[in-house]
């Protein structure tokens, strides 16, 4: 099976919160990112959490991990038409290694 | 500043042609990565540069990929020959250093299409 999983697709209205999941595999992860990726673009660091922190927020941005479950997620705050893109998590540092291992990428879309 | 510049965007060639990328990464970025998007995927690893010196290939298909990074700078990904199942966006990013705290800055990508 795959090493990274998110859902392949979330709806939302205008203004409500979008959350964004991901379970991975392997607890060595050290580094767990979440990317957007914009049609026709390249992929765009949103914002990162380490292993040994359980939360994180950067203004719209709430990022929640549970290690025992091996579970990720993205909260948006009053997401915008804006917010529509693909969001990719994706793990680095499992084993040592300098390789990041991404999902398959949620599309998030963002209706008024 | 400028971000990783890629070209072409788009390429068009019949399978068993060969075809090249370019990236030119972000100034004093001395760690390169190419990708390989297939749709509906996310990126998969295939080369990672530190300068001019490639550090991680073991997922390049080396029977028919290249790549180089002369002068630790500018690099190109080659394909020859190319077969349908490479159709696929081929990313490029840049970062300072490298290793996973390092914010990895990704180009548009070069949608492939083999026909």
């Amino acid at each position: 099976g795959e090493d990274v999983e998110q859902s392949l697709f979330l709806s939302v209205r205008e203004g409500d919160s979008s959350v964004i999941n991901c379970t991975y595999t392997d607890s060595s992860s050290t580094y767990l990112y979440w990317y957007k990726q914009e049609p026709g673009a390249g992929l765009q660091l949103l914002t990162y959490i380490f292993s040994n922190m359980d939360m994180k927020q950067d203004q719209r941005l709430t990022v929640l991990l549970n290690k025992k479950d091996k579970h990720l997620s993205l909260r948006i705050a009053d997401t915008q038409t804006g917010d529509s893109a693909i969001y990719f998590c994706a793990e680095f540092g499992a084993g040592g290694s300098y390789i990041p291992t991404f999902g398959r990428g949620t599309s998030l879309i963002v209706h008024p | 500043e400028a971000g990783v510049v890629q070209s072409p965007r788009y390429k068009i060639i019949e399978k068993k042609q060969p075809v090249a990328f370019w990236c030119n990464p972000i100034s004093g970025h001395n760690t390169l990565y190419w990708y390989l998007q297939n749709l509906g995927q996310g990126p998969e690893l295939l080369i990672r540069y530190e300068n001019e010196e490639a550090v991680d290939d073991s997922q390049l298909p080396k029977d028919r990929f290249s790549a180089e990074r002369l002068k630790g700078v500018d690099s190109t990904l080659k394909i020859q020959p190319a077969e349908l199942g490479d159709s696929a966006v081929y990313l490029c990013a840049s970062s300072l250093v490298g290793g996973p705290t390092d914010t990895q800055y990704f180009g548009p990508g070069t949608r492939l299409t083999v026909l």
